[in-house]
């Protein structure tokens, strides 16, 4: 089975600061990896999709590794800002078992960025 | 603009008073999955559609029912909602394997 965890479960840093959010999955038999940000009692935003086969995927401020055979990936957030404030998900999509195809959920980052 | 939709967006009801939440994409979408998100539990797959007429269960599929007659449509089923049925519920939808998944806004359910 695959399990995803996150670590730290929260973070509060102050503006400007760069930041690490780690993502660790116990099966690296993965399609992808994707990154999510939620913010309260709101939807899912899709921030970053990184294919089994690439090392990195980057957009704007945010930069995404995936070392599959370690089963770890980081997103690095330059100079943060309060609008970053949000709970930052990841998921792994599973390419075996019976779960064949199945997004699997870390428990989130909850950052908090403060002026 | 591609989107998926839910309605309603809130919702309060009682106990065993049947009700559907509705979901619908618009970017041609194969794949189409509800999750429902709980403080503690994280989000949770109830059910997912690779296909027309194609679902099959998800992690917690007890208590609700799903169909797929349309490509763009993925309606939620709860016969007789209980008010452990309570929760914020997603739904989701991608074209792939290999492409990232899209979420709706959420529909937060309160069973009383």
């Amino acid at each position: 089975k695959q399990e995803v965890t996150q670590i730290p479960a929260a973070l509060s840093v102050p503006e400007g600061e760069n930041l690490v959010l780690n993502c660790s999955f116990t099966d690296s038999a993965i399609y992808n990896l994707q990154w999510f940000r939620q913010d309260p009692g709101k939807g899912l935003t899709s921030l970053l999709l990184i294919q089994s086969s690439q090392r990195e995927q980057t957009s704007g401020r945010l930069n995404a590794s995936l070392d599959k055979s370690s089963g770890r990936s980081t997103l690095y957030i330059a100079a943060s800002q309060p609008g970053d404030s949000a709970t930052y998900l990841c998921a792994v999509r599973r390419t075996r078992g019976s779960t064949l195809g199945r997004l699997y959920f870390g428990r989130g980052t909850q950052l908090t960025v403060w002026p | 603009e591609a989107q998926v939709t839910q309605n309603p967006r809130y919702l309060i009801t009682v106990t065993g008073k049947k009700l559907t939440v509705t979901c619908s994409q618009n970017m041609n979408h194969e794949y189409m999955s509800w999750y429902r998100q709980d403080p503690g539990l994280g989000l949770r797959q109830i059910y997912y559609s690779m296909n027309v007429e194609v679902t099959d269960k998800g992690d917690v599929p007890e208590g609700y029912k799903v169909s797929r007659k349309e490509k763009r449509n993925f309606p939620l089923i709860l016969e007789s909602p209980s008010p452990n049925q309570t929760s914020l519920y997603f739904c989701a939808s991608r074209m792939g394997q290999q492409y990232e998944q899209y979420f709706g806004p959420g529909t937060r359910l309160t069973v009383t």
